[in-house]
């Protein structure tokens, strides 16, 4: 069982539809990140959120913390074929130091 | 720049054989960590080091031995390889911002 569960695991849209991606856990993390994975690369940093009801806007992506700092939703507005890719959310345990934990990801593809 | 290396890129055992993936950061982080990946999954945690000295286990850690040789290198070792452990392996290195490695990937047949 994976401290981080994501949901859903896979999805697959029309350009311009809006879509929503969630991160969830009974732990509370002092720090919550996402990440996109494109194939045959390590992930890649988008954002990180760390405090309890935090929302981050990074173009069309909007990025929330829940307010007790278990849960984390990547909401992406007009998604576009370029969004495609492998989305994770990683995160520090909140009393482990540096252990960073990742979930299983969500595979988005978006078809033109 | 070059981030965080690792080597080799593609790796092919036999099972039984044992072999050791080398991973260099030139970011002077103090965190570093090995995760494997598999078809269509996410990254998980094998070990990690939070300083030169010192690592831990992390979610799927037997089979695997790491070294912190100093603050620049993490290697992992796999002393005698399983098919169970055919995927992609990557080195990061983190400082809040996680930097990941191109990957290895190892196919023990």
């Amino acid at each position: 069982t994976q401290l981080l569960e994501q949901s859903p695991q896979f999805l697959s849209i029309q350009e311009g539809e809006n879509l929503t991606v969630y991160c969830n856990s009974s732990s509370v993390f002092s720090s919550l990140q996402w990440y996109r994975q494109e194939p045959g690369e390590g992930p890649v940093l988008l954002v990180t959120v760390v405090t309890g009801g935090e929302v981050k806007k990074l173009k069309r992506l909007t990025f929330q913390f829940g307010d007790a700092r278990k849960d984390s939703s990547l909401h992406i507005t007009a998604a576009q074929p370029g969004d495609t890719g492998l989305y994770l959310c990683a995160g520090v345990l909140r009393n482990a130091g540096n252990m960073l934990t990742f979930g299983g990801g969500t595979r988005l593809m978006v078809k033109p | 720049n070059a981030g965080v290396t690792q080597t080799p890129k593609f790796q092919v055992l036999k099972t039984g054989q044992s072999m050791t993936l080398q991973c260099a950061q030139d970011m002077n982080h103090n965190s570093m960590y090995w995760y494997r990946q598999d078809p269509g999954m996410g990254l998980r945690l094998i070990y990690y080091s939070a300083s030169e000295g010192t690592t831990d286990k992390g979610e799927v850690p037997n089979g695997y031995n790491v070294s912190r040789l100093n603050k620049r290198e993490f290697s992992l070792r796999l002393e005698s390889a399983a098919p169970s452990q055919t995927s992609v392996y990557f080195c990061a290195s983190r400082d809040g911002e996680a930097f990941f490695g191109q990957g290895t990937r190892l196919t023990v047949v």
